[in-house]
């Protein structure tokens, strides 16, 4: 079953913005929306938003999703060090009938 | 607050077969789809199996389907996993997940580990 593609890692600097992206098809993102998950070293994975642009209650500001078209965003403003994490992107493929995931983008903030 | 505890994970032979569990508590448990989620030693997510709150819906990934079970006891606020002839690839952490609030997952247990060799 295909998944997202999600590039492997992104480098930024402190208090820099990051952007991380998430590409399906019409059958997952395009229609279904994305979800965005972090996952620190050692943890389960938490959630970031979900439906491409809601973000949980006690969900920092510093975090906002969007999506255009098949690619879904998420947008780390003001970067600190404990942002540095593995994130993932999910969605509903409505033809396979199964959740996928994306392989996942380190983050580095330097 | 929502809860989710894993157990079950253990040492198993290839060809083998485990049961896990999930323990569920402080939320709605069978108003909720359910789901089970592994991540394999340095490698990503990997979605398994999504069962419908009154267990009446199921979907597998291709991989395991025939070789895992998903089910829920509603009235134990439980969720398990079935595993059988398991191999070496299946070894990971399985993480049990919900979609408590929202249509995604907003609820992530601890996870249990799941060892295959001999």
């Amino acid at each position: 079953q295909a998944g997202l593609t999600q590039p492997p890692s992104v480098s930024k600097g402190l208090r820099q913005t990051a952007t991380l992206t998430c590409t399906g098809n019409s059958n997952n993102v395009g229609n279904e929306g994305a979800a965005w998950l972090q996952q620190h070293q050692g943890h389960p994975p938490k959630l970031l938003s979900y439906r491409n642009d809601n973000r949980p209650s006690g969900i920092s500001e510093r975090f906002s999703a969007s999506k255009s078209g098949n690619t879904a965003s998420l947008t780390i403003t003001g970067l600190q060090p404990e942002d540095e994490a593995d994130y993932y992107c999910s969605a509903w493929d409505r033809s396979l009938t199964a959740w996928v995931f994306g392989g996942g983008t380190k983050l580095t903030v330097l | 607050e929502g809860q989710l505890v894993e157990s079950g994970g253990d040492l198993v032979q290839p060809g083998g077969s485990l049961r896990l569990s999930c323990a569920a508590s402080g939320f709605s448990f069978s108003s909720c789809w359910m789901t089970w989620v592994r991540q394999a030693p340095g490698k990503g997510l990997e979605w398994l199996a999504t069962i419908r709150g009154d267990g009446r819906e199921k979907f597998y990934l291709n991989s395991v389907k025939g070789r895992f079970t998903i089910s829920r006891d509603n009235a134990k606020n439980a969720l398990y996993l079935q595993m059988s002839s398991l191999r070496a690839e299946d070894a990971a952490v399985y993480y049990c997940t919900g979609e408590t609030y929202f249509n995604a997952f907003d609820l992530w247990g601890q996870g249990t580990v799941v060892t295959v060799s001999s």
